[in-house]
């Protein structure tokens, strides 16, 4: 149980295109959702938290216009990275927290994000 | 301001020794620590928690020690082999719903 799946899992785009990573959580029902990044060899920084209907909530220094959120559903959140630059590369983790559950919470395989 | 300081960074164990790994904080108010197994390319797994109401929990060959009083908590890997190899984060979060602070990361290398 507890299965969190990211697509996709690997996508490479020109500089200045969008993407969009989809998170889903597969067999539970999920009001909050995380968003994070990963450098090479690096812990996982917290991009934003994202509430099923709200608005996500950035962690400081995040660009909330170049990264849009939405959690439109109990199963999915979506993570657009906009006008994306060399600099976006990066391993983009979600992770979904269950309904009712105060602390646990169960993270995707990741997206590795090859912007040249 | 890292508020999980975690070592060691990197660690190299013979395989059916022991691995220790450990993890401090500052903020009293965390009541959840969590430790995470990540394999390269791949998300962080949830490998055992504990809460401070307790000072140990022990899950299969992993057991978590917790020191409320110092402000500390390591993780123990018993037996260690070689599939064990991974980078283990620990992590901690106050208050229920809220978000979690992960330490630096420790990469362990269990060899034959």
């Amino acid at each position: 149980g507890a299965v969190v799946s990211q697509h996709p899992s690997r996508v490479i785009c020109k500089s200045g295109t969008s993407v969009k990573i989809e998170c889903r959580s597969l067999d539970f029902q999920a009001t909050t959702m995380f968003w994070y990044r990963q450098f090479p060899k690096k812990s996982l920084m917290l991009m934003a938290t994202s509430n099923e209907g709200s608005k996500a909530t950035y962690e400081q220094g995040v660009e909330k216009d170049k990264f849009l959120i939405n959690h439109a559903s109990l199963t999915l959140s979506t993570l657009t990275v906009t006008s994306a630059h060399p600099e976006d590369s990066s391993f983009y983790i979600c992770s979904a927290r269950p309904v009712g559950q105060f602390y646990e919470q169960y993270f995707g395989p990741g997206t590795r994000l090859t912007v040249t | 301001q890292q508020q999980v300081k975690q070592s060691p960074q990197s660690l190299i164990v013979q395989k059916g020794g022991i691995s220790i790994i450990n993890c401090a904080y500052e903020n009293t108010a965390f009541d959840y620590f969590p430790w995470y197994q990540q394999f390269p390319g791949k998300g962080p797994a949830l490998l055992i928690a504990i809460r401070p109401d307790v000072s140990e929990k022990k899950e299969g060959r992993f057991t978590i020690s917790f020191n409320k009083s110092a402000k500390q908590f390591s993780l123990h890997i018993m037996d260690s082999q070689p599939g064990d190899s991974a980078t283990y984060f620990c992590a901690a979060s106050s208050g229920g719903y809220q978000k979690v602070t992960f330490g630096i990361g420790t990469k362990l290398q269990v060899i034959p």
